[in-house]
């Protein structure tokens, strides 16, 4: 079956950088773009941007845009978040997504969300 | 801010029927967007509930029901069980913006 497993939490001071990978596995790897959503306490969920592995091609949300960096290891079925000049604001719980596409027939509906990693925590405090 | 509007909370007895409102615009749902639900147990992560507006994953139960309008969209719950409680987020697609959009989500809560 699908599966997402994300790394472990990681507190980090302001103004540092952090990492955090997302290990795909039970599906083709290279299929499948991965999103990044997260979640700041008492928030609402909040798109960041997307990496497709088969080509490393990316999108990143205008808001992060400058401060993220998406990346993958397709011999190792992992992409990675990057995000840099951390304030306290970026505290959130960090999920990776799976997106997939239903089709009908000759139309396609927009792209979800099927699988979900199970979130990495990243307080941000000095 | 959220694009996409939902009410703070619903409520209901068990059995009953609640149902979740998602509002937009004219740069995503009433531009042809799809809405997509999803369900927040407490300190779990997101389950996609609905799809492309009204269509169920497999494992989800019969209960839960999607439409779409012109700028809105709504997740039905019927028959509301204990497990339902959650927080319930609609997401589309922001064409102007160029990026996916969450609603503020619904805190469901069965009395």
């Amino acid at each position: 079956q699908v599966q997402l497993v994300q790394s472990g939490a990681e507190v980090q001071k302001p103004g540092a950088s952090v990492k955090i990978s997302c290990k795909a596995s039970g599906y083709t790897f290279t299929y499948f773009a991965l999103h990044w959503v997260r979640q700041a306490p008492g928030h609402s969920l909040e798109w960041m941007g997307w990496i497709s592995p088969g080509n490393g091609h990316t999108k990143y949300s205008r808001k992060f845009r400058g401060r993220i960096s998406l990346t993958r290891d397709t011999s190792a079925t992992t992409v990675f978040l990057e995000l840099s000049s951390l304030r306290s604001e970026d505290t959130a719980v960090y999920y990776c997504a799976r997106e997939t596409v239903h089709c009908n027939g000759t139309s396609c509906d927009d792209p979800f969300f099927d699988s979900w990693g199970q979130g990495t925590l990243v307080p941000v405090s000095s | 801010q959220s694009v996409l509007t939902q009410p703070p909370s619903v409520s209901g007895a068990p059995g009953q029927r609640v149902t979740i409102s998602c509002t937009g615009s004219s740069s995503n749902i009433g531009a042809g967007s799809d809405v997509h639900w999803y369900q927040m147990l407490p300190g779990t992560a997101p389950k996609l509930l609905i799809s492309g507006n009204n269509n169920r994953p497999s494992g989800v139960p019969d209960r839960f029901s999607g439409s779409k309008s012109v700028t809105s969209a709504s997740l039905a719950i019927t028959g509301l069980q204990a497990d339902d409680e959650a927080d319930y987020y609609c997401q589309s697609y922001d064409r102007s913006l160029g990026d996916y959009v969450f609603g503020p989500g619904t805190k469901v809560t069965v009395l």
